[in-house]
C-alpha cells in the first residue's frame, strides 16, 4: 500500500523544547516537502528536498531544520527558535520538483504551550 | 516570484447548484495549475490539474478553465453534493520549480 505517512497525528510540547516530526514515503519519489498550515493562510513552504543529502529553504525556514539521509524519510525539527510553532504541519512528496502532483501525508498538529 | 490569489475565501451553495472558485497568478512562465481538496483533519488531495497547453479540462462533475492571457484559472463543480464540502486550494508552478498555493476556499454545501 503506497503512500506518505506522518507521525504522530497530534503532538504536544512545552515552550523551549525542540520537537521532531516524522515523514516517510514509499512512492520512490525524489522530492519531498514540508508545509505549514495556519487558518486562512494556505500552505506555506518550510523546506524542500530534491534528492537525498540535499535540501533548500522555503519561504518560512527560520526556526526549523531538516535532514534527508534516506530517500524515504524527511524529518522536520521545530526548534525553540521558532516563535509561533503551534500549527498543522504537512509533508508531501512528488516524483521530482517542478510541475508535478504532490502527494500529501495526513498531517501532524503540533501544539506548544 | 509567483503569487497566487484565490477567491472567495468562503462559499456556500445549495446542494445541486454549481460552485465556482477563481484564482489569478502573476508569473507568465507558470505552466501547471493543480487544484487540491482538503477534508477536515486530513492532507490535501489532488482533484484535477491543467497544463498551459489546454484551456479546459473536465472530470465528471469537476472542470477547470485556464485563461493564460488574463492569468486566470477557475474550478467549476456542478451538481454539488454534501461530500463536496471541504477546503479547496488552487496552485501554480513557479519558475524555480516550486508549487505556490492560494489561501484556500472553504466550500459549504447547504441541504
Amino acid at each position: 500500500d503506497g503512500g506518505i505517512t506522518q507521525s504522530p497525528k497530534y503532538l504536544f510540547r512545552k515552550e523551549g523544547q525542540n520537537v521532531t516530526l516524522s515523514c516517510e514515503q514509499n512512492l520512490n519519489h525524489d522530492a519531498m516537502y514540508w508545509y505549514r498550515q495556519d487558518p486562512g493562510q494556505g500552505l506555506r513552504l518550510i523546506y524542500y528536498s530534491q534528492i537525498v543529502n540535499d535540501f533548500q529553504k522555503g519561504d518560512i525556514a527560520e526556526g526549523y531544520s531538516v535532514s534527508r539521509e534516506k530517500k524515504e524519510s524527511f524529518p522536520l525539527t521545530v526548534t525553540s527558535a521558532q516563535k509561533n510553532p503551534t500549527a498543522f504541519y504537512l509533508c508531501a512528496s512528488s516524483p521530482r520538483t517542478g510541475p508535478y502532483e504532490q502527494y500529501f501525508g495526513p498531517g501532524t498538529r503540533l501544539t506548544v504551550t | 516570484g509567483e503569487n497566487v490569489e484565490q477567491h472567495p475565501s468562503t462559499l456556500s451553495v445549495q446542494e445541486g447548484d454549481s460552485a465556482v472558485i477563481k484564482c489569478t497568478y502573476s508569473d507568465s512562465a507558470s505552466n501547471y495549475f493543480p487544484w487540491y481538496k482538503q477534508e477536515l483533519g486530513k492532507g490535501p488531495q489532488l482533484i484535477i490539474d491543467i497544463r498551459s497547453n489546454v484551456g479546459e479540462k473536465k472530470d465528471q462533475r469537476i472542470a477547470v478553465t485556464l485563461n493564460k492571457t488574463a492569468k486566470h484559472f477557475s474550478l467549476h463543480i456542478t451538481e454539488t453534493q454534501p461530500e463536496d464540502s471541504a477546503v479547496y486550494f488552487c496552485a501554480a508552478s513557479s519558475r524555480d520549480d516550486k508549487i505556490i498555493f492560494g489561501k484556500g476556499t472553504r466550500l459549504h454545501i447547504l441541504p
